[in-house]
């Protein structure tokens, strides 16, 4: 159980484009979602908290109107990197928390990797 | 500030021995503590989840974990090649919403 899905795995696109990343929680609902950047051989690094039906919050230092997110349902948030640049290159991770009483488990999705030319 | 620390490594192990890594976290509200696997260019995956003082055993892992010394640690039996990777120490608090992660120790099994 506790599946978490992601599209695309991989994505390339030209500098100044936008880019949307879909994270599933494939077998439970997820209250709460959390979207992290890795860059190479760097710690996981919290961008935002989103929950479902309100407006996610950010991170310190991180751009929410660069890296727009939109938690529609329990089962689905999506992240658009806005007029993307070669610095937003990186490996986008997202993990979702089961709604309901739980001991705050978090699952990952398997990843997006992003590359800006 | 919450903190959670990690021994970055490499910490390396002959197969068939037991890795014992170490995590200290400096909230003394924390009530979640998890081990995550990460393997190069993968996400994290969970492998042990632990609430409670105490060992708690799942095949060949066990997470220990001591509040009072605010420590908690995951050993890994016999060792093989495949468990090589960066293992995540995480903790989070009762009112949090977050977990926070620590750095990571890189695990390396010599075969």
């Amino acid at each position: 159980g506790a599946v978490v899905s992601q599209h695309p795995s991989r994505v390339i696109c030209k500098s100044g484009t936008s880019v949307k990343i879909e994270c599933r929680s494939l077998d439970f609902q997820a209250t709460t979602m959390f979207w992290y950047r890795q860059f190479p051989k760097q710690s996981l690094m919290l961008m935002a908290t989103s929950n479902e039906g309100s407006k996610a919050t950010y991170e310190q230092g991180v751009e929410k109107d660069k890296f727009l997110i939109n938690h529609a349902s329990l089962t689905l948030s999506t992240l658009t990197v806005t007029s993307a640049h070669p610095e937003d290159s990186s490996f986008y991770i997202c993990s979702a928390r089961e709604a309901g009483p739980t001991y705050n488990e978090q699952f990952f999705g398997p990843g997006t990797r992003l590359t800006v030319l | 500030q919450k903190e959670v620390e990690q021994n970055s490594g490499p910490l390396s192990v002959p197969e068939g021995a037991i890795a014992s890594l170490n995590c200290t976290y400096s909230d003394r509200g924390s009530q979640s503590f998890f081990w995550y696997r990460q393997y190069s260019g993968k996400s994290p995956e969970l492998i042990m989840s632990i609430y409670s003082n105490g060992d708690k055993e799942d095949g060949r892992f066990t997470a220990q974990l001591n509040k009072a010394s605010q420590y908690v640690s995951l050993l890994i039996r016999d060792s093989q090649p495949s468990d090589s990777a960066t293992y995540l120490c995480a903790v989070n608090g009762v009112r949090d919403d977050k977990i926070i992660f620590g750095k990571g120790t890189r695990l390396h099994i010599l075969p």
